[in-house]
């Protein structure tokens, strides 16, 4: 079976720039999570969503960020503007009907 | 609130020591609990885990157990090897939503 998927694996952008990050989750998971890690502050729950529906936002940095399930297989992550500040890796985390969690890969992302 | 402490690291073994690291957690009610492990350039996988007091996971030659009497979930293995240098994640679910509570991380670096 083919685990949670992300793209892209690593981007480079320049501050002020829009990032799109792109995750499919598990086919029948019906949770999702993305998360921030850095070595600064570890391992941030950002958002997730319960049935396409974002349940806790409440780790959103700021209004630069914005996440969306618009169906159970696809969701993003959008900043806009990107500041050098949001260098991470983000992941992007389902589950099924259970409390564990699958991550995907991960993208590495580096705002200039 | 519920939160998840481990032991700072880095740790550095030599192959074949044995290994604890420590994890201790405050939850209200009866916690899921949850070992994680990031291996370098990837996301977190699921190590091991326990659903009520007394339970063992095991996993890989990594066992944790359940304490409830002094809320504690330590992990440990008998002999580690090189491919177990990674960092280590204890997790908690408390509720009856999907979030997990994180600890901040341990990282294991084996040297053979």
């Amino acid at each position: 079976d083919a685990g949670v998927i992300q793209s892209p694996r690593h981007e480079v952008t320049e501050m002020g720039q829009e990032v799109t990050l792109r995750c499919k989750p598990i086919s029948g998971h019906n949770s999702l999570f993305w998360y921030r890690q850095t070595m600064m502050r570890g391992l941030e729950l950002l958002i997730y969503f319960n049935n396409n529906v974002p349940i806790d936002d409440s780790g959103m940095p700021e209004d630069r960020f914005s996440a969306k399930m618009p169906n159970a297989s696809f969701s993003t992550l959008k900043i806009q503007p990107s500041e050098p500040r949001d260098s991470a890796v983000y992941f992007c985390a389902s589950n099924p009907s259970t409390d564990t969690q699958y991550f995907g890969p991960g993208t590495r992302l580096t705002v200039l | 609130g519920d939160s998840v402490t481990q032991m700072e690291g880095p740790v550095t073994l030599s192959e074949e020591a044995f290994l604890t690291i420590n994890c201790t957690y405050t939850a209200t009610g009866y916690p899921s609990l949850f070992w994680y492990v990031q291996y370098p350039g990837e996301g977190l996988q699921l190590l091991l885990k326990a659903t009520k007091a007394d339970d063992k996971g095991s996993n890989k030659g990594f066992e944790a157990t359940y304490r409830k009497e002094t809320t504690s979930f330590h992990l440990e293995k008998g002999s580690v090897q090189v491919s177990d240098s990674a960092v280590y994640f204890c997790a908690l679910n408390a509720g009856n939503n999907r979030k997990l509570i994180w600890g901040l991380g341990t990282s294991l670096a084996v040297n053979p």
